[in-house]
């Protein structure tokens, strides 16, 4: 039961070089949500998608566009990164139509941008 | 939006001591709340969650919280502490399509 599976786990990058992070899950769930954890500053939303087909933007999403590819997989995408975007990142899931459930996690990726 | 604050930014403790990490959230209507724990290098992992019924809810590792509505809080206890529950605790609720979190608590427990 992988539950939210993302890649890479670790990537160092160049200033203007550009990334997709890839997240998946395997739940059936219609929610997903990419996070960005800083000290500090606790989780902060980037974008998330409540369905398929949908995207919203969060808290902070400037230097960043996703993609909901199906309702599976949810990628993050930095088109020139920026040494303010190193951070750890988080996708999640949820059911959250269904109301009393929580949000899952995949392991992170950790980013650094020199 | 949805806010959460947790006002214990860092708490030092030594092994057997209690705990309690406070939360308090804004929403005034139904609230789902969640207490989440991430240990060094990992993810977010759910502690314990609370929908409706008992105030008093109980999640797993030893942790309890409970709701109270009055103070919009969602305070997360544990009667004695071991050294491996040194990690960063998370109070979250969710409204819409949304989940909001709490800045977080570093917990560090001293053998």
């Amino acid at each position: 039961n992988a539950g939210v599976t993302q890649t890479p786990k670790f990537q160092v990058l160049k200033t203007g070089q550009s990334m997709t992070l890839q997240c998946a899950q395997d739940m059936n769930h219609n929610s997903m949500y990419w996070y960005r954890q800083d000290p500090g500053m606790g989780l902060r939303l980037i974008y998330y998608s409540a369905s398929e087909g949908t995207t919203d933007k969060g808290e902070v999403p400037n230097g960043y566009n996703v993609s909901r590819l199906n309702k599976r997989e949810f990628s993050l995408r930095l088109e020139s990164a920026a040494p303010s975007q190193t951070s750890v990142y988080f996708c999640a899931s949820s059911d959250i139509q269904s109301w009393n459930t929580e949000a899952f996690f995949g392991q992170g990726t950790r980013l650094t941008v020199v | 939006a949805q806010s959460v604050s947790q006002h214990n930014h860092h708490v030092i403790l030594s092994e057997a001591a209690s705990l309690e990490l406070g939360c308090n959230y804004s929403y005034g209507g139904t609230v789902n709340l969640f207490w989440y724990v991430q240990y060094p290098g990992q993810h977010l992992q759910l502690l314990l969650k609370y929908f409706s019924g008992d105030p008093l809810v109980k999640g797993i590792k030893g942790f309890e919280a409970e709701f109270i509505k009055s103070k919009f809080s969602f305070n997360l206890r544990k009667p004695s502490v071991q050294w491996s529950d040194t990690a960063e605790y998370f109070c979250a609720t969710n409204t819409g399509n949304q989940f909001y979190f709490g800045t977080g608590t570093s917990l560090t427990v001293i053998p």
